[in-house]
């Protein structure tokens, strides 16, 4: 495809139920970057990927929050034990090489819901 | 404080309108700057990068002035498309192994513009 995708486009879940998102880039596309967007809130980094490395997971809230590359193309984002607060839109990002100035073009986004 | 602060708005503005948007940044090392546009349940999208020259693109002026930390966004001749939400976008630069081309936004300006 042209565009960056994610999939599934909605989850709901049950607390404490594990959930798996994935992002699939732009084909050709090296740096890799997962957001979380709460309601009425601009998106938050949580994680970046150069290829199949993580570089920087200084965002992730809590150790619940797992985020793997292995072949530095298809990224999953995994949250354990699923809470409420966790509810929010996660924007899957990806740049060519990652340098500065360079446009990072986000994906349609997870709408998870934990009930 | 949060590292970029925005007005939420709404700003209800009427067709033909010209309307500015202000933004400021807390981190002095912030090199690179944006303004993204996202549709209601849609994925952020690049509206133009900021320079400290100034840019225009169409209807659109952004401008940038690292002294004051302060960025802005000038829409003339506001078309009913224009209703979105307006994130302001900066970057610190970390190197391709660092945090890449980590991107910190605002919480974003609604823009509504009406008959």
């Amino acid at each position: 495809g042209a565009g960056v995708s994610q999939s599934p486009r909605y989850k709901v879940a049950k607390r404490g139920q594990d959930v798996a998102l994935r992002c699939d880039p732009i084909s050709g596309h090296v740096s890799l970057f997962w957001y979380q967007q709460a309601l009425g809130q601009g998106p938050e980094f949580l994680t970046y990927f150069q290829n199949e490395a993580q570089l920087d997971k200084s965002g992730l809230p809590s150790d619940r929050f797992f985020a793997e590359r292995p072949e530095g193309s298809v990224s999953t984002l995994k949250i354990q034990r699923t809470q409420q607060e966790d509810s929010a839109v996660y924007l899957c990002a990806s740049t060519y090489s990652g340098r500065n100035q360079e446009t990072q073009y986000f994906g349609p986004g997870t709408r998870l819901l934990v009930l | 404080r949060k590292e970029v602060e925005q007005d939420p708005g709404p700003f209800n503005v009427p067709e033909g309108a010209t309307v500015a948007f202000n933004c400021t940044y807390s981190n002095s090392a912030s090199q690179s700057f944006f303004w993204y546009r996202q549709d209601c349940r849609k994925e952020p999208k690049l509206l133009m990068s900021v320079y400290s020259s100034g840019n225009e693109d169409g209807r659109f002026t952004a401008q940038l002035n690292r002294a004051s930390q302060y960025i802005s966004l000038l829409i003339r001749d506001s078309k009913l498309s224009d209703s979105a939400t307006y994130l302001c976008v900066v970057n610190i630069s970390r190197g391709l192994t660092g945090g890449g081309n980590k991107l910190t936004f605002g919480t974003g300006t609604q823009l509504k513009v009406e008959l």
